[in-house]
């Protein structure tokens, strides 16, 4: 049973590129969730979907920063116009169902680099 | 919201010692208290979490206290083994909101030989 996977694991783009962060939750899972880690710091909420819903994206960034979650395919972070200031590692986790008592699983990160 | 705050920031203990690790929280209503650990260049992974109706958990070599009159939770790793050597992070929301989850800025250990 495969878990979390996370691609590309390094991306680096130059300022005002766009960032696309691919996320497979694990095979039953249906809840996924984005969290930044910035260097030394813990993770930070960005967004919750479940399949082609957002439930919770009080953590995003309100420009540049969206997310997805189709009824097919992986969940998308997308960053439009990258600003050095969005280099940081972007994790993903997934749940089989909401409740924060439900483990979080978590892929191995996708290490964003802005020049 | 919730604010966990996580001590030390660094710990340094010799193989076969114990290690512990604290965090506070600010929200009483707050009742889910997971530990995580992460290894360098992989993602976090869950390795114990205690609710409010308990005041200890324990799993092996770790175990996780909590004290919910002073919101603090405590994770206690004993006999450590140099693969014990990797970040950790408490992070404490209520149940039913895992959006709502707040991680402390993370505990660095290194378990010398």
């Amino acid at each position: 049973n495969a878990g979390v996977m996370q691609n590309p694991r390094h991306l680096v783009r130059r300022r005002g590129q766009e960032a696309r962060l691919r996320c497979s939750p694990m095979k039953g899972h249906s809840h996924v969730y984005w969290y930044r880690q910035l260097p030394e710091e813990g993770l930070k909420f960005m967004v919750y979907l479940q399949k082609e819903n957002i439930i919770d994206e009080s953590g995003m960034p309100k420009e540049r920063f969206s997310a997805e979650f189709p009824k097919e395919g992986p969940s998308i972070l997308r960053i439009q116009q990258v600003v050095r200031g969005d280099s940081a590692a972007y994790f993903c986790a997934s749940s089989p169902r909401a409740g924060a008592d439900e483990k979080l699983f978590f892929g191995s990160g996708t290490q964003l680099s802005v020049l | 919201g919730e604010n966990v705050e996580q001590h030390p920031s660094t710990l340094s203990v010799q193989e076969g010692d114990s290690a512990v690790i604290k965090c506070t929280y600010s929200d009483s209503a707050s009742n889910y208290f997971p530990w995580y650990k992460q290894e360098l260049g992989k993602g976090p992974q869950l390795i114990i979490d205690i609710r409010s109706n308990v005041g200890e958990k324990k799993d092996q070599r770790i175990a996780v206290t909590l004290n919910k009159t002073a919101k603090h939770f405590s994770l206690h790793i004993t006999e450590t083994q140099p693969e014990d050597s990797a970040v950790y992070f408490c992070a404490g929301t209520l149940t039913g909101t895992a959006s709502k989850l707040t991680f402390g800025t993370g505990t660095r250990l290194q378990v010398t030989l």
